[in-house]
C-alpha cells in the first residue's frame, strides 16, 4: 500500500529553527509537495521537489532524498504566524497526490 | 484570495436532507478535485475531473454525487448522509492532471455537520 508518515505535532520557539520530516512509500514518484494549512483555512502550496537535494525559498527550505523515501521541511526564524499544520504529499505514478495526515506546528513565544 | 471559492462555508444537515456544495475556480485550470478532510486524517481524494470528464472515483459511496457542468464549476450533491460524513470538504483545481509540477490550488472548504 501507499503510505506517508509525518509527526503528528511539534512545538518550537519563536525565532528558532524547526525541521518537519516526512517519509513515504508510494507506487511510483512524480514529486513531493509541502502545503501549509492554518486552522479553518485552505491548504496553500509551499514547495515542490522532484530531484534530490535542497530547495530554498526564503525562510522555508525543502529537502528530498528519493533513494531513502525521505523529505523534510525546514523553517527558519520562526514567527508566530508559522503556527499551522504542514502537509506532505507525494504524487504517484498515476499523478495522484497521496497525503500525509499533517504535522501541527505550535510556536511558543 | 486563492482563486478557488466554495459555498457554503458551513452546512448543517439532517440525514434525510438533500444539499449541494459548490466550487468555482477563476484560474483557467482544466482539472478539479473534491477532497474530504477529517480531523487528524490524511486528505482523502473523492473525485477528479479533467476537462469536465470524471477520471477518478475513489470508491466513494453513492450518497455523494459530483457534477462538473464546465471547467470552472464543480458541485457535490449530498443525500441521505451519515453522521460519519461530517468533515471539511475541500475543492481544488490544477492546470491539468498529467504533469508532476502540478500544484493544486484549494478553496476554503465547506465544514459539513450531519446530525
Amino acid at each position: 500500500g501507499q503510505n506517508i508518515d509525518q509527526p503528528t505535532e511539534m512545538t518550537a520557539t519563536e525565532g528558532a529553527i524547526v525541521q518537519i520530516n516526512c517519509t513515504y512509500q508510494t507506487s511510483g514518484f512524480n514529486g513531493l509537495f509541502w502545503y501549509q494549512q492554518h486552522a479553518g483555512e485552505a491548504p496553500t502550496f509551499l514547495s515542490y521537489n522532484v530531484l534530490d537535494g535542497l530547495e530554498e525559498k526564503g525562510r522555508f527550505s525543502s529537502f528530498l532524498s528519493r533513494s531513502k523515501g525521505y523529505s523534510y521541511l525546514l523553517l527558519k526564524e520562526l514567527q508566530m504566524k508559522d503556527s499551522a499544520s504542514y502537509l506532505c504529499a507525494v504524487m504517484d505514478s498515476n499523478y495522484q497526490l497521496i497525503w500525509g495526515a499533517g504535522t501541527k506546528l505550535i510556536i511558543k513565544p | 484570495e486563492t482563486g478557488v471559492t466554495q459555498t457554503p462555508r458551513h452546512l448543517v444537515m439532517g440525514m434525510t436532507n438533500k444539499k449541494s456544495l459548490k466550487c468555482e475556480q477563476h484560474l483557467g485550470h482544466n482539472a478539479m478535485y473534491w477532497y474530504k478532510q477529517s480531523a487528524k486524517k490524511p486528505l482523502e481524494l473523492m473525485f477528479v475531473y479533467s476537462l469536465e470528464e470524471r477520471v477518478e472515483n475513489n470508491s466513494v459511496p453513492s450518497r455523494f454525487s459530483p457534477e462538473c457542468p464546465n471547467s470552472s464549476h464543480l458541485f457535490l450533491h449530498l443525500h441521505t448522509l451519515q453522521p460519519e460524513d461530517s468533515a471539511l470538504y475541500l475543492c481544488a483545481s490544477s492546470q491539468d492532471i498529467t504533469s508532476g509540477a502540478n500544484e493544486q490550488f484549494f478553496g476554503p472548504g465547506t465544514r459539513l455537520t450531519v446530525l
